[in-house]
């Protein structure tokens, strides 16, 4: 069966510092992942989606950026981290009938 | 701008009375429909998706979807303290099969109370 697997699960970091969160997704090749943010209170917005390796789309401008480097891996990247870039990020794959399954998510503070 | 709208709650019922959670949605091309459950602090988790107008009965949940309406529905019957929770309405988008984008609503909070 498909596992994903996101980490670290919690991180504190400083205004200005660099940011990298990583998602493996086992049991499957050749995935559509997506990264998803949830500012507190609120839904979930799509930041990022991926059909292969070195697709990337982006859908809304921001200070973050996503990379493919491998079928399976999803990572999410910041140069420099705002106020603005606090919240709970989720990775998830697609399913068959379109369905995200989405891993346990990183809860990303900055400070 | 393509929405999903949901009443962000608290939705509150007592132990063993039927929940009722609504979600319209404003593109009319829209295909999938799902339904997540997000416990505060974790992931969502898909509970329930539909697909065709009418009822998707899954144990104590049942999802109800209205095309001409542009309205889905889910209920929980006898409610448990367990499904106190937030629970996302999703679409999927007529356009989005290949790249499977999900437009989410704000979320229902409900509380069951023992």
């Amino acid at each position: 069966s498909q596992t994903i697997h996101q980490w670290p699960a919690t991180l504190v970091q400083p205004v200005g510092s660099p940011l990298s969160l990583e998602c493996t997704v086992e049991g499957t090749s050749n995935p559509n992942l997506y990264w998803y943010r949830q500012a507190a209170g609120r839904g979930l917005q799509l930041l990022f989606y991926s059909v292969g390796i070195g697709q990337i789309s982006s859908e809304v401008p921001q200070n973050l950026s996503a990379s493919r480097p491998q079928d399976r891996q999803f990572i999410l990247s910041s140069k420099k981290l705002l106020l603005s870039d606090s919240g709970f990020y989720l990775c998830a794959w697609r399913g068959v009938r379109g369905e995200a399954f989405f891993g346990q998510g990183t809860r990303l503070t900055v400070v | 701008q393509k929405e999903v709208e949901q009443n962000s709650g608290p939705l509150s019922v007592p132990e063993g009375a039927i929940a009722s959670l609504n979600c319209t949605y404003s593109d009319r091309g829209s295909q999938s429909f799902f339904w997540y459950r997000q416990y505060s602090g974790k992931s969502p988790e898909l509970i329930m998706s539909i697909y065709s107008n009418g009822d998707k009965e899954d144990g104590r949940f049942t999802a109800q979807l209205n095309k001409a309406s542009q309205y889905v529905s889910l209920l929980i019957r006898d409610s448990q303290p367990s499904d106190s929770a937030t629970y996302l309405c999703a679409a999927l988008a007529k356009g989005s099969s290949n790249t499977g984008k999900l437009i989410f609503g704000q979320g229902t909070t409900l509380q069951v109370k023992p």
